[in-house]
């Protein structure tokens, strides 16, 4: 597709259940990140992945949030035994990074909105 | 670490007002700069972006920006704010030696009719 597609839109899991959230970055793109929004904050950064380098991984918020990126291109965003706090939408933004012509804007995703109960 | 401070966390104004929010970064080397925009119910996109050239560019909607580099800044004006301009701004700013881009925490704009 044209833009960045994230699945699903919209989940509702128990808690304590393990949930896998899918980012389909805009094709070329080679940075990838996600972020997360919570009512009325800013956004969260979480991971950066870029090319064939090692993740940044500096913001995920506790080891039971995990990232991975199959072959540059789809990333999966894993919460496991997930809380009540977890509950959030979970954005997912692709660019273009250090290209000659410097544009790095990134294109985001309509999110996931995951509602822990 | 690079950072982004958006100075103004909920912004109140009337129509036609005059707006300037506030954007600093802390990174000493080149960067590239953008403003995104979430309106209420829709997903983050592009405002307005900085590469290089003329410091003051010009965005959608009538929403321009100035990249002052003595200041690490790069704040968002627009001379006559609308209703319909309601939504959340981010500040971002990238580092082009590493590629990675970094948000603010976003100002949310609330413009009464």
């Amino acid at each position: 597709g044209a833009g960045v597609s994230q699945s699903p839109s919209n989940k509702v899991t128990e808690k304590g259940k393990d949930v896998e959230l899918r980012c389909d970055p805009i094709s070329g793109h080679t940075a990838l990140y996600w972020y997360r929004q919570s009512l009325g904050q800013g956004l969260e950064f979480l991971i950066y992945f870029q090319g064939n380098s090692a993740p940044d991984k500096s913001g995920l918020p506790s080891d039971r949030f995990s990232a991975e990126r199959t072959g540059g291109s789809v990333s999966t965003l894993t919460i496991q035994r997930t809380q009540q706090e977890d509950s959030a939408v979970y954005l997912c933004a692709s660019s273009l990074a250090m290209t000659a012509s410097g544009n790095t804007e990134a294109f985001f995703g309509q999110g996931t909105r995951l509602t822990v109960v | 670490a690079q950072s982004v401070s958006q100075h103004n966390h909920h912004v109140i104004l009337s129509e036609a007002a005059s707006l300037e929010l506030g954007c600093n970064y802390s990174y000493g080397g080149t960067v590239n700069l953008f403003w995104y925009v979430q309106y209420p119910g829709q997903h983050l996109q592009l405002l307005l972006k900085y590469f290089s050239g003329d410091p003051l560019v010009k965005g959608i909607k009538g929403f321009e920006a100035e990249f002052i580099k003595s200041k690490f800044s790069f704040n968002l004006r627009k001379p006559s704010v609308q209703w319909s301009d309601t939504a959340e701004y981010f500040c971002a700013v990238t580092n082009t030696n590493a590629g990675k881009s970094t948000f603010g925490d976003g100002t949310t704009l609330t413009v009464k009719p």
